[in-house]
């Protein structure tokens, strides 16, 4: 079964002060790993796909890395508008579905 | 390019009652997924189509359905609701074939009284 865990499950920085959220999972092959960003009543937004280990992908302050187990979200000089839940899926390869196991979130905060 | 519309946006019923929710997928995509989404259990699975054939399934009851349209629109059906079936209701839509992004609706919130 394919499993995501998110940590923390919250983070409060302050403005400018730079960190990282996790995503560990467990998938029998992974076809992608997606971050999202959830915004409190709306749906998710896509934000990153990355496919295979040792890529990266870059928007704007964020940065997404990947490994064979474990993911990560780098927020590089964080303003209050990067405040949100960010979320973190995978979809398994194989023929015939494309649906993502999502982790439960890490809710960030980004005190001016 | 207009993005994943749902509709209703909220929703209050009676337990007991049965409900239909609609999503309009992106212009040519052809794959559609719904995803329920709860404060204690994050989002979870609950169907995908694609050309009007359920690809796949998750873990819920039968009284969750769907079905897709010729036009890609889907619908998703919840029958004789429980308190329990509260909860914010996704739609994502996909291209279906050679690329794996899902971009998601506002969702429709239901809760059941």
């Amino acid at each position: 079964e394919d499993q995501v865990t998110q940590s923390p499950e919250a983070l409060r920085l302050q403005e400018g002060e730079s960190s990282s959220l996790n995503c560990s999972y467990t998938v029998s092959g992974l076809r992608g790993l997606f971050w999202y960003r959830q915004d409190p009543g709306k749906g998710p937004e896509f934000l990153f796909t990355l496919y295979s280990a040792g890529e990266e992908k870059e928007k704007e302050r964020l940065k997404a890395t990947l490994t064979k187990k474990e993911s990560f979200l780098h927020i590089t000089a964080p303003k209050p508008e990067d405040s949100a839940t960010y979320l973190c899926a995978v979809q398994a390869s194989g023929a015939g579905s494309y649906q993502l196991t999502f982790g439960k979130g890490t809710k960030l905060s980004v005190i001016p | 390019k207009a993005g994943v519309t749902q509709t209703p946006r909220y929703l209050i019923k009676t337990r007991g009652q049965q409900v239909t929710l609609s999503c309009s997928p992106i212009s040519g995509h052809r794959s559609v997924s719904w995803y329920q989404q709860t404060p204690g259990q994050g989002l979870q699975f609950l169907f995908e189509y694609f050309s009007e054939t359920q690809r796949n399934k998750g873990n819920f009851p039968g009284r969750f359905s769907g079905r897709q349209f010729s036009n890609s629109r889907s619908e998703m059906n919840v029958s004789t609701l429980e308190l329990g079936d509260s909860a914010l209701y996704l739609c994502a839509s996909s291209r279906g074939i050679s690329s794996y992004e899902q971009y998601f609706g506002p969702g429709t919130r239901l809760t059941v009284t």
